[in-house]
């Protein structure tokens, strides 16, 4: 089944630390992905996004990510964070449903905390 | 600034009542979404809408359906609500290319006691 997997649930780091969360995927077509973030008591807004060309793509506040299409995977990273970048990170993909239609689908998120 | 906006931030209904949930987008967006949102499970799809009247099953649309009459409007219906359909309920909406970024709304919190 087309799905996507993010296996840190909760991580926790220091003002500064580098930062990397996994996604996964599960679909052989073409695919766009996404991450998504939501800060405490906010709307879920867009990072950064890939649909085709340089595989490193940047985005807001310092993210990027990187496709990696033999790994199926879009990992976010960010160099140093800060105190502000505590929220909920969602990888997201595009997949098409079994009827040819656009279906955007969510991984289970990751809740980053940065401790000061 | 494209907005999506539901109707109410918070409901508390009882067990077996009928519940609609509305959505309603201004940028002309031809795909809307509902999801529903659980600690630890992330945002699961219940069900989506690729044009006006037409619709599509997500991967949890047990227990729900949707109305879409027209193009700005999409709404979420809880035919009998039962307490485990305790959640936040999120909406956006897209254009049509699959490129392109959702906008999500702000999320009704339900509560079905």
């Amino acid at each position: 089944a087309q799905s996507v997997s993010q296996h840190n649930h909760h991580v926790i780091l220091s003002e500064a630390a580098s930062l990397e969360l996994g996604c996964n995927y599960s679909y052989g077509g073409t695919v766009n992905l996404f991450w998504y973030v939501q800060y405490p008591g906010q709307h879920l807004q867009l990072l950064l996004k890939y649909f085709s060309g340089d595989p490193l793509v940047k985005g807001i506040k310092g993210f990027e990510a990187e496709f990696i299409k033999s790994k199926f995977s879009f990992n976010l990273r960010k160099p140093s964070v800060q105190w502000s970048d505590t929220a909920e990170y969602f990888c997201a993909v595009n997949l098409i449903s079994n009827f040819g239609n656009e279906k955007l689908t969510f991984g289970t998120g990751t809740r980053l905390t940065i401790i000061p | 600034d494209v907005k999506v906006t539901q109707s109410s931030r918070y409901l508390v209904k009882r067990t077996g009542e009928k519940v609609f949930l509305e959505c309603v987008q201004d940028m002309d967006h031809e795909n809307m979404f509902w999801y529903r949102q659980d600690p630890g499970l992330g945002l699961r799809l219940i069900y989506f809408s690729y044009d006006v009247k037409m619709k599509e099953k997500g991967d949890i649309p047990e227990g729900y359906s949707v109305s879409r009459e027209k193009k700005e409007r999409f709404s979420l219906i809880l035919e009998s609500a039962s307490t485990n359909q305790t959640s936040m309920y999120l909406c956006a909406s897209s254009e049509a290319a699959n490129t392109n970024e959702a906008f999500f709304g702000q999320g009704t919190r339900l509560t079905v006691v």
